[in-house]
């Protein structure tokens, strides 16, 4: 079957560094990716990883290690904007040599002055 | 402005009625997918269509009927829902095939109420 583990709830303060962890049992990996989702908003793409190590984008950055099935993504210099759900989906290959993602059930983060 | 436009953005519906969510992609893609997104759950993929050819339906009750005329819209049909498929309703698109996507991109989404 195909596993996507991550927390429920996490606080964290502004100006901080918050770490969002990602576990995974699935089969045929091709690819992390992480999504921001706002309430009420659709999800939009902040990073991708199909190798192992860290990827960078500005304040936020997207860790992967195939072999532990492990990810995380780092949010540095927190803003109350920040303030969001964010998904971990693991894209799977399927029959006919498509893809698909199938995601987590969302970490909710919230951001404190 | 996602690029992905879904309508209507709320519907609320009775269990015998008849109704179509529309989702239109105005980023050249030519693959669509369906995701259901209920309180306190993953994301599900419902359908994905590649090249206007649906090539998965993860076993969603036929109450659910989907339809893509073109490659850039995709409808989803709605028929004798059960108030358990009240939800967020999830529209997407990527670049290419669904072989070789990189990303998807969302919709604002249609929110569903079944009553």
């Amino acid at each position: 079957g195909q596993n996507i583990d991550q927390p429920t709830e996490m606080t964290a303060t502004e100006g901080a560094i918050v770490q969002i962890n990602c576990t995974y049992q699935t089969s045929g990996f091709n690819g992390l990716f992480w999504y921001q989702q706002h309430a009420g908003e659709a999800p939009t793409f902040l990073s991708y990883n199909v190798l192992d190590g860290l990827e960078e984008k500005g304040r936020f950055s997207s860790f992967l290690s195939r072999s532990k099935g492990y990810s995380y993504l780092l949010l540095k210099e927190l803003q109350m904007k920040d303030s969001a759900s964010y998904l971990c989906a693991v894209r799977v290959r399927f029959s006919g040599g498509y893809n698909k993602l199938i995601f987590g059930a969302g970490t909710r983060l919230a951001v404190h002055p | 402005e996602t690029g992905v436009t879904q309508t209507p953005r709320h519907l609320v519906m009775g269990m015998t009625n008849k109704k179509s969510l529309k989702c239109e992609q105005h980023l050249g893609h030519n693959a669509m997918y369906w995701y259901k997104q209920s309180a306190k759950k993953p994301l599900e993929l419902m359908f994905v269509y590649s090249l206007e050819e649906r090539v998965e339906n993860n076993s969603v009750p036929s109450r659910f009927s989907p339809e893509c005329p073109n490659s850039s819209h995709l409808f989803l049909h709605l028929h004798t829902l059960q108030p358990e498929d009240s939800a967020l309703y999830l529209c997407a698109s990527s670049q290419g095939s669904a072989l070789d996507e990189t990303t998807i991109y969302f919709g604002e989404g249609s929110w569903l109420t079944v009553v």
